[in-house]
């Protein structure tokens, strides 16, 4: 059975700072891997997909790898902004195509 | 594009009484709708995944009979608790796919349910 963890739970930085979320996931056999975005109370804004036979993707200050072998991937946000607080949350796609999701870090940016 | 919309977005009601939620794609047919569940501060769960015009696939451990799930036509699927209890709070999301854009799930914004 697929498990999805992330670490940290939560995370303080100052404004400015770059910083790292960590996903990783039991089973190597995904389809594919995205990073949401969940605001409180709100639904999910996708931010990146990556798919199995890619490494890595790009979308501005968001910059997301995938190593599928050792079941691992990162988000890195650089420069990071208050407005970049939230939670975010990381899917992987099962061969069915049912999304498994963490547990999602909690992050906030202190002005 | 590939927009997915959800009613009531907050709902309130007595314990025991029966709550239907709507979750419509707007601009594109979804042959398959997803049904999650998110209690505070956890991940989404999936209960359920329905195709248009099919039963409902469910979860393991999420009772079929209290959760009714209809996909009636290629942009609408409805969840309804049945006999809600307290234990039923909780934020419901939905997302829907569609073969012909592959397999990417475009999300609903949501509906919070509390049960009193």
């Amino acid at each position: 059975k697929q498990e999805v963890t992330q670490i940290p739970a939560a995370l303080s930085v100052p404004e400015g700072e770059n910083l790292v979320l960590n996903c990783s996931f039991t089973d190597s056999a995904i389809y594919n891997l995205q990073w949401f975005r969940q605001d409180p109370g709100k639904g999910l804004t996708s931010l990146l997909l990556i798919q199995s036979s890619q490494r890595e993707q790009t979308s501005g200050r968001l910059n997301a790898s995938l190593d599928k072998s050792s079941g691992r991937s990162t988000l890195y946000i650089a420069a990071s902004q208050p407005g970049d607080s939230a939670t975010y949350l990381c899917a992987v796609m099962d061969s069915s195509y049912k999304l498994i999701f963490g547990s999602g870090t909690r992050l906030l940016v202190r002005p | 594009g590939a927009v997915v919309s959800q009613h009531p977005s907050w709902v309130i009601c007595k314990s025991g009484t029966s709550v239907k939620i709507e979750c419509r794609s707007l601009d594109f047919q979804a042959t398959t709708m997803f049904w999650y569940r998110q209690f505070p501060k956890q991940s989404l769960m999936l209960m359920a995944t329905s195709n248009e015009g099919s039963k409902a696939t469910y979860e393991q451990g999420v009772e079929k009979d209290k959760f009714l799930i209809n996909h009636a036509s290629l942009t609408l699927s409805t969840l309804t608790v049945t006999s809600a209890h307290p234990e039923d709070s909780s934020f419901y999301i939905c997302s829907a796919s569609q073969l012909a854009l592959g397999e990417t799930q475009y999300f609903g914004p949501g509906t919070r349910l509390l049960v009193l």
